[in-house]
């Protein structure tokens, strides 16, 4: 049979730029959000949060912005550096009745030249 | 840092033979998932596990696929008759009890293939 596999949109950056990752979500009833990295080989590794009563929240060198109004995440990295590179999920909190279960989004594989 | 950790990290069967893919979550967590990662697609939600009982399971998590958690550390996930469509990367996962300054921490995955 045919073997359709997903090809994940790709972010080629240089060293030191700053980068913006894309996610658009499903549900417009999510109330929380959550940024994962996922190097080569390795399970999803938690990056930053933010919940639906805010529009922007700031880590270390992160920075993820919310647009409700057109379902929309944003994930910023500034000075990206090489070990930035890896495949970003973004995830939607889908549980039900005051549970968690994040889902995750289709991914985007960030390239950081040096 | 705590660190969920996974056995085996890969595994090859026969298609039909059963496989249990184990986890031992962070010590202190409450809640438990399964997930799995088919090559190059995305992380799919298996089951969530919660006071010794499935909280929730998507529709991935059928009849073939049963969690346990046989004592107090391990995580246990059984795929009773493999088929070649469950090669993929199984993830585990726990976190604690409250979300908000909480996360979701993953283990490194059990890489399983169907032959």
């Amino acid at each position: 049979g045919e073997n359709v596999g997903l090809h994940l949109p790709t972010l080629s950056v240089q060293e030191g730029d700053n980068s913006i990752i894309n996610c658009a979500y499903s549900n417009s009833a999510s109330d929380y959000f959550i940024w994962y990295k996922q190097e080569s080989g390795k399970g999803p590794q938690f990056i930053i949060d933010i919940r639906s009563n805010m529009d922007k929240r700031q880590g270390q060198r992160v920075t993820v912005l919310l647009n409700k109004t057109v379902k929309h995440l944003s994930l910023q990295i500034a000075a990206t550096q090489p070990g930035d590179s890896a495949v970003y999920f973004c995830a939607e909190n889908m549980g039900s009745g005051g549970s968690y279960i994040p889902t995750f989004g289709r991914g985007t594989s960030l390239i950081v030249h040096p | 840092e705590p660190e969920v950790t996974q056995t085996p990290s890969h595994q090859v069967t026969q298609m039909g033979q059963e496989v249990i893919l184990r986890c031992v979550p962070i010590s202190n967590h409450l809640y438990f998932y399964w997930y799995r990662q088919i090559l190059g697609q995305k992380v799919e939600f298996l089951v969530s596990f919660y006071n010794n009982e499935i909280s929730e399971k998507s529709e991935i998590f059928d009849d073939q696929f049963s969690v346990e958690r046989p004592d107090g550390s391990n995580f246990t996930l059984k795929i009773r008759s493999t088929k070649l469509e469950d090669s993929a990367m199984y993830f585990c996962a726990s976190r604690d009890r409250d979300i908000s300054g909480n996360t979701i921490y993953f283990g490194e995955g059990s890489w399983l293939t169907v032959v």
